[in-house]
């Protein structure tokens, strides 16, 4: 059972304009979750991450918004970069399992 | 500093052949975890370890060995390889301590059973 889902498995952007990644969940008992970024090749590395305690986290032109009543995440890039392409996959974490969703390719235009 | 290194980057097997994806990680991490990644299915957890000689079940096991017997090493065995288990295997590491659970990933292992 895909206890993280993304559904979008793509989506694109011009360079300048918001991207908005979206997460679906369905463990009540996840307590972490991550966002991570995939360059092609390469192994994923981590972006941000928010607690269950909290709504948002920023990190510079990364946010992470969290509604737990929807089981709902969602990683806004503002504004987009063509570096920003890559693979993001979303997870959610508690106690030694984390589980990914099947990742969404964003693709920045110049 | 090398982080967390997989090898071999590719590897290409005959069925029921077996062979050890090797992962090693120098930032005295306890946490250590092999992951294979399929189109659409994102990234699953095949086993995990928590520490030196402590090992555990993650979301697909099945086919699949893994020992602990030192902090910087945590390999993957495939005793019978099948064409399922074709794929992308990442190899993780983080510390125990840190309860976000942020893993350092390795640059990945692409296996081919024919």
């Amino acid at each position: 059972d895909q206890q993280v889902k993304q559904n979008s498995p793509s989506l694109s952007v011009q360079e300048g304009r918001i991207s908005i990644l979206n997460c679906d969940y369905t463990n009540s008992m996840f307590d972490y979750f991550l966002w991570y970024k995939k360059y092609p090749a390469e192994g994923p590395t981590f972006l941000i991450s928010i607690s269950s305690i909290k709504d948002k986290n920023e990190d510079g032109r990364f946010t992470v918004f969290l509604n737990k009543s929807a089981k709902h995440l969602s990683l806004h890039i503002v504004p987009s970069q063509p570096g920003d392409s890559a693979v993001y996959f979303c997870a959610a974490n508690w106690g030694d399992d984390m589980r990914f969703g099947a990742g969404t390719r964003l693709t920045v235009k110049p | 500093n090398a982080g967390v290194t997989q090898t071999p980057k590719f590897q290409v097997l005959k069925t029921g052949q077996s062979m050890t994806l090797q992962c090693a990680q120098d930032m005295n991490h306890e946490y250590m975890s092999w992951y294979r990644q399929d189109p659409g299915m994102g990234l699953r957890l095949i086993h995990y370890s928590v520490g030196a000689g402590i090992t555990d079940q993650g979301e697909v096991p099945n086919g699949y060995n893994v020992s602990r017997s030192t902090t910087e090493d945590f390999p993957l065995r495939l005793l019978s390889a099948a064409p399922s288990q074709t794929s992308v295997y990442f190899c993780a590491s983080s510390y125990v301590a840190d309860y976000t659970g942020e893993l350092f990933f390795g640059e990945g292992s692409r296996l081919t059973v024919l």
